[in-house]
């Protein structure tokens, strides 16, 4: 089983350049989860979702947009970059009947200029 | 809703000594507390949790404590070696019935810890 994985793992944007981060998982969870982790403000969440079909905003949800139209897969979405947006992006899925266990993907390093 | 704070921000300590991080909670409802640990260029993961019904838990060289009426909770590593450097992630949550679990976990701002041989 690969887990949880993103793609893609680096990119460099332009300022205004918009691009799509996917998350892909093969566990089976209901719920994912998109962070944002930055020197000193640990992980903020932006969007979440609790099934297909369903997403809801998180703690810094501006700037971003989301998709679940498949189980296995949570899109984030950046319409027009903006160097505030550089960061680290996590995937994390759960599982409702589990062990309340976050799993996380490897992340994707963004740079906006 | 929930705000977590974690301290310190930083710590540096010699292998073979013990470190403390310490995060405290604003939500009383919160009832699970995981610590996630995530190595330089890696992904976080979890590696131990406390229910609230629980005052203290060990697995090995790690133990967390919680101290429900201060709203505190601790992480403890004990004999640290140098594999130990990380950054660690304290959260909350609390998980409420089926129809009201999220899932959503509310991270405290992360401890680099260092050890140094």
């Amino acid at each position: 089983n690969a887990g949880v994985t993103q793609t893609p793992k680096f990119r460099v944007l332009k300022t205004g350049q918009s691009m799509t981060l996917l998350c892909a998982q093969d566990m089976n969870h209901e719920y994912m989860y998109w962070y944002r982790q930055d020197p000193g403000m640990g992980l903020r969440l932006i969007h979440y979702s609790v099934g297909e079909g369903t997403t809801a905003k998180g703690e810094v949800p501006d700037g971003y947009n989301v998709s679940r139209l498949k189980k296995q897969n949570f899109l984030l979405g950046l319409e027009s970059a903006a160097p505030s947006q550089t960061s680290v992006y996590f995937c994390a899925t759960y599982r409702i009947s589990g062990m309340h266990e976050q799993y996380f993907g490897p992340g994707t390093r963004l740079t906006v200029t | 809703g929930e705000n977590v704070e974690q301290h310190p921000s930083t710590l540096s300590v010699q292998e073979g000594d013990s470190a403390v991080i310490k995060c405290t909670y604003s939500d009383s409802a919160s009832n699970y507390f995981p610590w996630y640990k995530q190595e330089l260029g890696k992904r976080p993961q979890l590696i131990i949790d406390i229910r609230s019904n629980v005052g203290e838990k060990k697995d090995q060289r790690i133990a967390v404590t919680l101290n429900k009426t201060a709203k505190h909770f601790s992480l403890h590593i004990t004999e640290t070696q140098p594999e130990d450097s990380a950054v660690y992630f304290c959260a909350a949550i609390p998980l409420g019935f089926l129809s009201s679990n999220t899932g959503k976990l509310i991270f405290g701002q992360g401890t680099t810890l260092q050890v140094k041989p």
